[in-house]
């Protein structure tokens, strides 16, 4: 089954406490990226890939990181979280070029206290 | 990055027709215009994509006049589970699709 998977789906951690919200796809798209959901204000993109090695960042990127080793693979690091990054978070992905259809994950529930 | 304007909210009845207009004044010629829906708690998922006149598939249509400023998505005969929050999103294929997401229209169908 074609699909985007997140692993937690749940998280609350403290604080400054490093942690990673893993993203996979089988569907060799070249095209993955993560997003932030706050009620009130939609979808918010934090970091793109177009391809292996080639990230960018997007509207929200301050306090992420992201690296994409595999083309499967596109984790999400928070290095230093904070309350202000508690948010509902989503990974999506795409085949490259004229194709407008994402494919997101079921959603990673974040709580910093 | 064109923005876009859609209702907030918008009730109707199974069975029904529904058409959610969406407007988009300053849609340049290589936007896409690409609607999604969303449950609560679940990432959101294509419906439709088109660029003019009318689109059409399986579960929704997509009308768009020649000016393109604006887009109505039409979802024939609702049930209860089409209730949900739909976007409407414009975009070109070449770009780097930081698209917009605004806050949607949230549809309920009542019974």
């Amino acid at each position: 089954e074609a699909q985007v998977t997140q692993n937690p789906r749940y998280l609350i951690t403290v604080t400054g406490k490093k942690l990673t919200v893993t993203c996979s796809q089988n569907m060799n798209h070249e095209y993955m990226s993560w997003y932030r959901q706050d009620p009130g204000l939609g979808l918010r993109q934090i970091y793109y890939s177009m391809n292996v090695e080639v990230t960018d960042k997007g509207d929200v990127p301050e306090g992420y990181k992201v690296s994409r080793k595999e083309k499967r693979n596109f984790p999400l690091i928070l290095e230093s979280p904070s309350p202000n990054q508690t948010s509902l978070y989503f990974c999506a992905s795409r085949t490259d070029g004229f194709q407008y259809e994402q494919y997101f994950g079921p959603g990673t529930r974040l709580t910093v206290t | 990055l064109a923005k876009t304007t859609q209702p907030i909210s918008m009730d109707s009845y199974e069975g029904q027709e529904v058409n959610i207009t969406c407007s988009h004044n300053n849609i340049a010629t290589n936007d896409y215009i690409t609607w999604y829906q969303q449950f609560p708690s679940q990432g959101p998922r294509f419906i439709i994509q088109g660029y003019k006149t009318k689109v059409t598939n399986e579960v929704a249509s997509l009308f768009i006049p020649a000016d393109r400023k604006s887009s109505t998505l039409s979802l024939p005969r609702v049930s209860l589970s089409d209730t949900a929050v739909y976007y409407c999103l414009v975009g070109a294929w070449d770009s780097n699709y930081q698209l917009i997401w605004g806050a949607g229209t949230k549809l309920i169908i009542k019974p």
